[in-house]
């Protein structure tokens, strides 16, 4: 079945670099997707990544990904206090759009 | 450009009341998505709509649950009669496609409590 995991919690120090890790089971999945969800507010997307690769660069965010292992990764470098966040991973099993998503981590990121 | 709204932002009500939500998309976007997100989860999907023909609804409770997007634009979900475990956060979005990847960007959401 479709299922999509995440550690809960992670607390960092400002400056530091923050991984966040997440396994999927579906193998079918074309994209995989990291959104950032600030308190009382809805999910920003932050970057996605096509399944044939393995990494994607966007400024301070690096995406990871072994299909083999289906694990994905979010590394954030340089992390600030206003990274302070809960990160969902997600793909999509299908063609039609369909996110299944991971139950978010919480990043606290100390001064 | 404006993202999507949804309103009210919060509501509480008293259990076996009628609730309605409202999203409008972003101008173009002509996929829409409603989910559910309990307290500290990620997001379900309920129903998903390709212009006005809903294509999705297997997971929306159809006992007390439904939606509907007329004019292939915005959208009401509505509950009818709400339980206490309808409290949740229920997100609006609507998707965009950049090359293959479908993008979804999400409203606010609307917090409802059951009481």
């Amino acid at each position: 079945g479709e299922d999509v995991e995440q550690s809960l919690f992670l607390s960092v120090r400002e400056g530091d670099s923050s991984v966040i890790n997440c396994t999927y089971t579906d193998s079918s999945s074309t994209y995989l997707y990291w959104y950032k969800q600030e308190p009382g507010a809805g999910l920003q997307l932050l970057t996605y990544i096509f399944s044939n690769m393995d990494m994607k660069q966007d400024q301070r965010l690096t995406v990871l990904l072994n299909k083999k292992d289906k694990h994905l990764s979010l590394r954030i470098a340089d992390t600030q206090t206003g990274d302070s966040a809960i990160y969902f991973c997600a793909e999509t099993p299908d063609q039609g759009g369909k996110l299944i998503f991971g139950q978010g981590t919480e990043l606290s990121v100390k001064p | 450009e404006a993202g999507v709204v949804q309103s009210p932002r919060y509501k509480i009500i008293e259990k076996k009341q009628p609730v309605a939500f409202w999203c409008n998309p972003i101008s173009g976007h002509n996929t829409l998505y409603w989910y559910l997100q309990n307290l500290g989860q990620g997001p379900e999907l309920l129903i998903r709509y390709e212009n006005e023909e809903a294509v999705d609804d297997s997971q929306l409770p159809k006992d007390r649950f439904s939606a509907e997007r007329l004019k292939g634009v915005d959208s009401t979900l509505k509950i009818q009669p709400a339980e206490l475990g309808d409290s949740a956060v229920y997100l609006c979005a609507s998707s965009l496609r950049l090359g293959e990847a479908e993008t979804q960007y999400f409203g606010p959401g609307t917090r409802l409590l059951v009481l």
